[in-house]
């Protein structure tokens, strides 16, 4: 298997702009996790999936996130509108049952 | 979730044994230690994991005290490839998955 793969590595976009992240799990797991990594905070934990149902979005900072997971094999991040606070690297990871695997997340720049 | 504590900062020889306390005198029962460990701009990258006993894989060795309130991650032989941080988390495990949420680590630093 190829690993966690996520999508675009690199987003520069100007603030007020629409922003989605893609994240393919590995194959069999079935629970999915985003999380955010910056400086100030560390790595925080936006949400979490299992079996594709959203079980934990305490996370997720505000209304302008949000996250789906249409099937096993994929999962979007969106950001409306971004702004330049939004700027971070955005990890996915998937498990199956115990050891995660993270993804080697996509780098956000909102300017 | 229980919470963990670990010293900011540690440096280690090359070619010494690191070993990396974690502090989780909360912990329940049915709660497992993770380490994980972020090597500069990477995914975090697991480790290992244990209950009661202690563990040992191909990277590392993890001792967990009786009374599970600590533990301490051991890695046998530094190399400078090791530098990065560590992290400990406690962490339920079932069947929809475990959540890990991550504190502020261990930075160690490998030095020749």
């Amino acid at each position: 298997d190829a690993g966690v793969i996520q999508s675009p590595r690199h987003e520069v976009t100007e603030m007020g702009q629409e922003v989605t992240l893609r994240c393919k799990p590995i194959s069999g797991h079935n629970s999915l996790f985003w999380y955010r990594q910056t400086m100030m905070r560390g790595l925080e934990l936006l949400i979490y999936f299992n079996n594709n149902v959203p079980i934990d979005d305490s996370g997720m900072p505000e209304d302008r996130f949000s996250a789906k997971m249409p099937n096993a094999s994929f999962s979007t991040l969106k950001i409306q509108p971004s702004e330049p606070r939004d700027s971070a690297v955005y990890f996915c990871a998937s498990s199956q049952i115990t050891e995660a695997f993270f993804g080697q997340g996509t780098r956000l720049t909102v300017v | 979730d229980a919470k963990t504590t670990q010293p900011p900062s540690m440096d280690c020889a090359e070619g010494r044994a690191a070993n990396l306390p974690c502090n989780h005198s909360t912990i329940s029962g049915n709660e497992y230690v993770y380490w994980y460990r972020q090597i500069h701009s990477q995914g975090p990258q697991y480790i290992i994991h244990g209950l009661k006993n202690n563990e040992t894989n191909e990277m590392a060795s993890l001792i967990i005290t009786e009374d599970r309130k600590s533990s301490t991650l051991i890695l046998p032989h530094a190399t400078l490839r090791d530098t990065a941080v560590y992290y400990c988390i406690v962490s339920k495990v079932n069947n929809a998955g475990n959540m890990l949420t991550f504190g502020g680590g261990t930075r160690l630093m490998v030095k020749p």
